[in-house]
């Protein structure tokens, strides 16, 4: 979707690594949210901002961490990736009257 | 604890036909509901409903929500092929936690 720009599109890693998930917006939304989406389970959301500077927790918070330092980008931080965490992750923003997804990344944990 | 639960879970019909999708409700600091389709990738914005009554249109699809029962539909007339997806309805919290939550969505196959 236009405006919403996540990074990486795939990645595979091994238990115990670490990465970084970005999502980077360019039309000035307030409102970033992280979710996950696994089969039979639908969205779930793993952490949110409200704001730069500003975090809350999730449905499914735990093994993940998150830093909205500047207003256009949200990040997700996974410290020590286990295989419970492959999953397809979408980052979503939100004004008054619209709303928009990133394209999704697809993380397999082996 | 907040849920939002979609019904029928998935749905077969053919071209041609009208179907109406349900979202029930169950939050505290109600917002607003959104209706998404997702395809193979990422779900794509319908609409946002915030206020009762109102009908929201756009071609075929439309969407009303009820505050006082606590749900809304999705109605899609003389249905296509191409709107075979997911449609995912999702929650907005207000108050102090902007929180978005989801239902699982309803799996619709469009026959030709």
């Amino acid at each position: 979707n236009a405006g919403v720009t996540q990074t990486p599109k795939f990645r595979v890693l091994k238990t115990g690594q670490s990465m970084t998930l970005l999502c980077a917006q360019d039309m000035n939304h307030e409102y970033m949210y992280w979710y996950r989406q696994d089969p039979g389970m639908g969205l779930r959301l793993i952490h949110y901002s409200v704001g730069e500077g500003t975090t809350a927790k999730g449905e499914v918070p735990d093994g993940y961490n998150v830093s909205r330092l500047k207003k256009q980008n949200f990040l997700l931080g996974l410290e020590s990736a286990a295989p419970s965490q492959t999953s397809v992750y979408f980052c979503a923003t939100l004004t008054f009257s619209e709303a928009f997804f990133g394209q999704g990344t697809r993380l397999t944990v082996v | 604890e907040d849920k939002v639960v979609q019904s029928p879970l998935s749905l077969v019909v053919h071209e041609g036909d009208t179907v109406t999708l349900n979202c029930s409700y169950e939050v505290t600091n109600f917002r607003s509901l959104l209706w998404y389709k997702q395809e193979k990738k990422a779900p794509t914005f319908l609409f946002m409903l915030t206020s009762s009554g109102i009908e929201k249109k756009s071609g075929r699809l439309s969407s009303i929500l009820d505050k006082k029962e606590l749900f809304s539909i999705l109605n899609i007339t003389a249905t296509q092929t191409g709107d075979s997806a997911v449609y995912l309805c999702a929650c907005l919290y207000g108050g102090a936690t902007n929180k978005l939550i989801f239902g699982t969505g309803t799996l619709l196959a469009v026959q030709p």
